[in-house]
């Protein structure tokens, strides 16, 4: 059985570009969520979908958004990238919400802003 | 909120030996759930194990188990028979029961492997 996807795995972007990173989930599973992993914030919790709909957000601003497809594959949108956006950002997939069902991680994409 | 402390940023053990990684929580719910995860520098992280909050047994997997305190709101984790494939940064975690909770993550702390 295939695992998380996240593509693509390294990314570079300019100051004030946007940015949209995938997640393709576990087959089966239908939530999705994305975390922003940085060196002094350490890992924060973006977003949550499930069955195409936002189930759960951050405390992050609104540059920052995503969707979930009906085959529950998820995308996140980073726009006018500033450079404290330079992370790594983990989505992890289950089969249902709450943490009673477990959930396992992609490996990140690395973004650097310059 | 609910807040998750790793107060140990770096821990060293040596191969064979038992090290206990601590963390502490914070939370007004009485039905959660509890996570250590493990990223090695390929960056996946991957769980290690899980308590239900309402279960008094400690879970175990292997060689790890946790000693899961709910009334001091703590959640430590034992490596036993440490090996070099233990190196990791490892994260405590809290997540609540309800449909709309989040995965609370504490800072991490990095684990190294002496040989």
């Amino acid at each position: 059985k295939a695992g998380v996807t996240q593509t693509p795995r390294y990314l570079i972007k300019t100051r004030g570009q946007q940015v949209t990173l995938s997640c393709s989930p576990i087959s089966g599973h239908r939530s999705v969520s994305w975390y922003q992993q940085t060196p002094g914030q350490g890992l924060q919790f973006l977003f949550e979908y499930f069955s195409e709909t936002q189930r759960n957000k951050g405390n992050f601003p609104g540059r920052f958004s995503g969707r979930q497809f009906s085959n529950s594959r998820s995308e996140m949108n980073v726009s006018t990238l500033e450079l404290g956006d330079s992370a790594l950002y983990l989505c992890a997939s289950s089969y249902f919400l709450g943490g009673g069902s477990e959930a396992f991680f992609g490996q990140g994409t690395r973004l650097t802003v310059v | 909120a609910q807040t998750v402390t790793q107060s140990q940023p770096e821990m060293s053990v040596q191969e064979a030996e038992t090290v206990t990684l601590s963390c502490t929580y914070d939370t007004s719910e009485s039905d959660y759930y509890l996570f250590w995860y493990k990223q090695p520098p390929s960056r996946q992280m991957i769980l290690v194990i899980r308590q239900e909050a309402y279960k008094q047994q400690n879970a175990t997997e292997n060689r790890f188990s946790v000693n899961f305190q709910k009334a001091a709101k703590s959640f430590s984790l034992k490596i036993s028979d440490s090996q070099l494939g233990d190196a990791a940064m490892y994260f405590c975690a809290y997540r609540s029961t309800g449909a709309n909770s989040k995965l609370t993550f504490g800072k991490g702390i990095t684990l190294s492997v002496r040989p």
